[in-house]
Parts: C-alpha cells; sequence; structure tokens
C-alpha cells in the first residue's frame, strides 16, 4: 500500500521569506501524481500543485514550487516570499496513475507566518 | 474544475441520531470520494461511490454506519448513522478533476453531543 509521509507537523517562516515543506511517499507504481493541498481555517481543500511522476521537470505556480526527486520517492514544496494569506495547513498527497484513484494523503505540516 | 456544493457546512447532533450529508456537483462525474477528517488529523477515505452500484468502502468503514447515496452522475449523500461523540470529524466529499486534480467540497463540520 502506498504511505505518505509529512515529518514536520509544524513549522514557521517570517514573510517574505522562503520555506520549505518535506514529503516522502512509498510506492512501488512507476506512474502516479503527486499533489500539494493547503487547507486554511475556512477548510477548504485548495490545490497548490500537481506533479506527474513521468516529467523530470519540477512544477512551479507562481510562488510554489516543488523539488521532485523520484529516485528518492521525496516530494518537496517550496513557498517563496512567503504571505501572511499562505497560512493553513499543507497536505501532500499520492494518486496512482489510474482512473478515478482516490488519494491518499500525508499526515500535514501547519505553516505559520510570521509578520 | 468541477464545483462541488456541500450541505450541510456544520451541524451539532445529539447521539444516537444520523446525519446526512449532501454534495451536488455542477458536471457530470464518475466517482464521488467521502473523505473523514478527525480533528487535528489529515483525510481518511471512507468510501468511493459510482453511479448505479454500491459504493466502496475502505477498511474499517461499513454501509451499516456510514451508508452512501449515489442516484445520479451529479449528486451523493452520505449519511452518519447512529452517531457518538467518535464520529466529531470534519467530512468531505471529492471528486476528480481536470489534469487528475481533485476538488473537494466545502466540508461538513459535525459534532455529536
Amino acid at each position: 500500500a502506498q504511505t505518505v509521509t509529512q515529518s514536520q507537523p509544524e513549522m514557521s517562516v517570517q514573510e517574505a521569506e522562503t520555506v520549505t515543506l518535506s514529503c516522502t511517499y512509498d510506492t512501488s507504481e512507476s506512474d502516479y501524481y503527486l499533489f500539494w493541498y493547503k487547507q486554511p481555517p475556512s477548510r477548504q481543500m485548495i490545490l497548490v500543485i500537481r506533479q506527474e511522476a513521468y516529467k523530470q521537470q519540477n512544477a512551479t505556480e507562481n510562488r510554489f514550487s516543488v523539488n521532485f526527486q523520484k529516485a528518492a520517492k521525496s516530494f518537496s514544496l517550496k513557498i517563496s516570499d512567503s504571505q501572511l494569506g499562505d497560512a493553513a495547513m499543507y497536505f501532500c498527497a499520492y494518486r496512482r496513475d489510474f482512473g478515478n484513484e482516490k488519494l491518499t494523503f500525508g499526515t500535514g505540516t501547519r505553516l505559520t507566518i510570521i509578520p | 474544475s468541477a464545483v462541488i456544493s456541500q450541505k450541510p457546512s456544520r451541524d451539532i447532533c445529539q447521539r444516537g441520531t444520523s446525519l446526512t450529508i449532501q454534495c451536488q456537483v455542477d458536471s457530470q462525474v464518475t466517482m464521488m470520494f467521502w473523505y473523514r477528517q478527525q480533528p487535528g488529523q489529515s483525510l481518511t477515505l471512507i468510501a468511493t461511490a459510482n453511479q448505479g452500484s454500491e459504493a466502496t468502502y475502505e477498511s474499517g468503514f461499513v454501509i451499516d454506519k456510514f451508508p452512501i447515496s449515489r442516484p445520479n452522475l451529479t449528486f451523493s449523500t452520505l449519511t452518519v448513522s447512529n452517531m457518538s461523540p467518535e464520529d466529531s470529524s470534519i467530512y468531505l466529499c471529492s471528486v476528480e478533476g481536470q489534469y487528475y486534480g481533485y476538488t473537494f467540497g466545502s466540508g461538513t463540520r459535525l459534532t455529536v453531543v
């Protein structure tokens, strides 16, 4: 079974600085997708960024980028120029490359932005 | 990507009663997923609902406790039956969206007293 591990229960960063959230996963599959979701206090799950395992190029979305290391099964999220609105729980998630597959989530990292 | 309307947003229920949560999607989707998020925890999949067939439940979840309805391709309900305080959680529905991303409903915060 696939597992997703987030080893940092809490992180904090100064506003405008850069922070990196860690995620590792375990799978025997070669094709899959990885995601980072953000859950602010409103509890709405918001997709931050996604990465296809077959792509070597790391995904980027504005201030958000990932460092995808397939061999190491590592998928970290870097947030640049941190803003107060980035404060939230961040969940790493894995999905096999099949139709209608479920997401497997990590335990989450609570990110605090220090003004 | 799809937009999901989930209701109720929150409820406080007496133990022993049942609550039905509804999710309406603005487009037709094959599968809908129901997750539970216990306080301070991550999301755990309860079941996957396919239109026209019985839902598939994950280990630790049973149909008698969490019956699911999927009458058409845009709607599903999850019932939490015979509730106890341990059922106090956030319940979320989800559908697969564009480019394999997933869209979530806004969640139902359930408190059982």
